[in-house]
């Protein structure tokens, strides 16, 4: 089955303790990105990869970091996370991105508490 | 920096009567998409619009693209209760995706 897999679902952890959550896709995609989603805010872009070892900014990199070493993982980097980071997140995939015009699968979100 | 709104924000509506949320965009917009968002679940695509003046029907679902591709639009006729969601609208930059602030969209039996 197509679909975008994010681990954990649930995370309560402590401001300052890295941790990472992991994205996986097995679509074959090009591209994936990180949102985060907060209420009256919609869905907001953390960063996106066009690509195996491309990676850039979207609206709110501030405190996260990114890496592609395989085209299916894109695992999402909090090194020293704050309660502002207290959010759902999402990572999608699609085909290609941005010009390309592909629609975006999203897994199922992971909600990360961070006290 | 780009930004794209979406009104309204909520919305409550009797079983049957239609819906429509507006989506506009501070910049032009190579192309828009749809989402939809059931409660406690993920965002899932619904459509794409690229081309000026653009109408697109998916059963009781229209949407439509600006002319001046700064603003979209869903309608949804004779709402249903599985229409029960946030509608989210996408602007396309290059490789960046902005979306909307989402239409909560309520159904009351």
């Amino acid at each position: 089955e197509a679909q975008v897999t994010q681990n954990p679902r649930y995370l309560i952890t402590v401001t300052g303790k890295k941790l990472t959550v992991t994205c996986s896709q097995n679509m074959n995609h090009e591209y994936m990105s990180w949102y985060r989603q907060d209420p009256g805010l919609g869905l907001r872009q953390i960063y996106y990869s066009m690509n195996v070892e491309v990676t850039d900014k979207g609206d709110v990199p501030e405190g996260y970091k990114v890496s592609r070493k395989e085209k299916r993982n894109f695992p999402l980097i909090l090194e020293s996370p704050s309660p502002n980071q207290t959010s759902l997140y999402f990572c999608a995939s699609s085909l290609s991105g941005g010009w390309g015009n592909q629609p975006q699968h999203f897994g199922d979100g992971t909600r990360l508490s961070i006290l | 920096g780009q930004q794209v709104m979406q009104i309204p924000q909520y919305q409550h509506v009797q079983e049957g009567e239609d819906f429509t949320t507006y989506c506009n965009s501070s910049t032009t917009l190579s192309n828009i998409q749809w989402y939809k968002q059931r409660p406690g679940g993920h965002p899932v695509f619904l459509i794409q619009l690229v081309k000026s003046g653009e109408v697109k029907k998916q059963k009781r679902l229209t949407f439509q693209f600006g002319e001046a591709k700064k603003n979209s639009s869903l309608h949804i006729t004779a709402t249903q209760t599985t229409d029960v969601g946030t509608y989210f609208c996408a602007g396309i930059g290059t490789y960046k995706y902005i979306f909307g602030t989402g239409t909560r969209l309520k159904v009351l039996a």
